[in-house]
């Protein structure tokens, strides 16, 4: 099983839509999670971190659900300018500050 | 702003050369990565560093050394250069602590020939 799994997509959705991204993980200790996102040859840039009681910023919302070990990500009003991979990352507390990234969802938005 | 500067966006090398690829960062993080990214295979981490002169073997280490001889700046080297490590390279840095991410470099494309 893999550390981080996420839907590759991808998921194609009309402008002002509202979407929602799942990611799992295996290893219940894993203590800190995040969104990334990268655009096509580009690097990943942090989108936000994932709290345990959920978070939001603007139009992006993430969610924590440790007794499933589970985060999600809804972007809502969906933008042309969304269009990206979003990757799922975990710190699975195994020391160094490693962390597990996800192959990532893409999501295209389209007019 | 965190800035995580690579040496060169494009590098093409042939077949058996020593390749190298330079980071720093301008932040004072105490880690350092580097991974390769795939298509279909995501990110792979190669080498890490959490402090001067201190390295640890990622998961695909082979064909591949590292050095940090300052705090800002990370060395990813290709001893003899094969085409299979024609890839996507990206450094990036974090701080240490709880609920810190890494900051990327904008990432080498790198074509062994």
């Amino acid at each position: 099983r893999k550390e981080v799994e996420q839907d590759p997509g991808p998921f194609n959705v009309p402008e002002g839509a509202t979407v929602a991204f799942n990611c799992t993980y295996s290893n219940s200790a894993s203590q800190s999670f995040f969104w990334y996102r990268q655009d096509c040859r580009k690097e990943p840039k942090l989108l936000m971190s994932v709290y345990s009681s959920g978070n939001e910023d603007g139009r992006f919302t993430a969610q924590l659900n440790r007794a499933s070990q589970y985060i999600s990500l809804l972007i809502r009003d969906s933008k042309l300018s969304d269009s990206a991979t979003y990757l799922c990352v975990v710190n699975p507390n195994t020391g160094f500050q490693k962390l597990v990234f996800g192959t990532g969802t893409r999501l295209l938005v389209s007019p | 702003d965190v800035k995580v500067t690579q040496s060169s966006r494009y590098l093409v090398k042939r077949t058996g050369e020593k390749v190298f690829l330079e980071c720093v960062q301008d932040m004072d993080h105490e880690n350092m990565f580097w991974y390769r990214q795939d298509p279909g295979l995501g990110l792979r981490l190669i080498y890490f560093s959490y402090d001067v002169k201190m390295k640890e073997k990622g998961d695909i280490p082979e064909g591949y050394s590292v050095s940090r001889e300052k705090k800002e700046r990370f060395s990813l080297i290709l001893e003899s250069a094969s085409t299979n490590q024609t890839s996507m390279y990206l450094c990036a840095s974090s701080q240490t602590g709880l609920n810190q991410p890494q900051h990327f470099g904008d990432g080498t494309r790198l074509s062994i020939l």
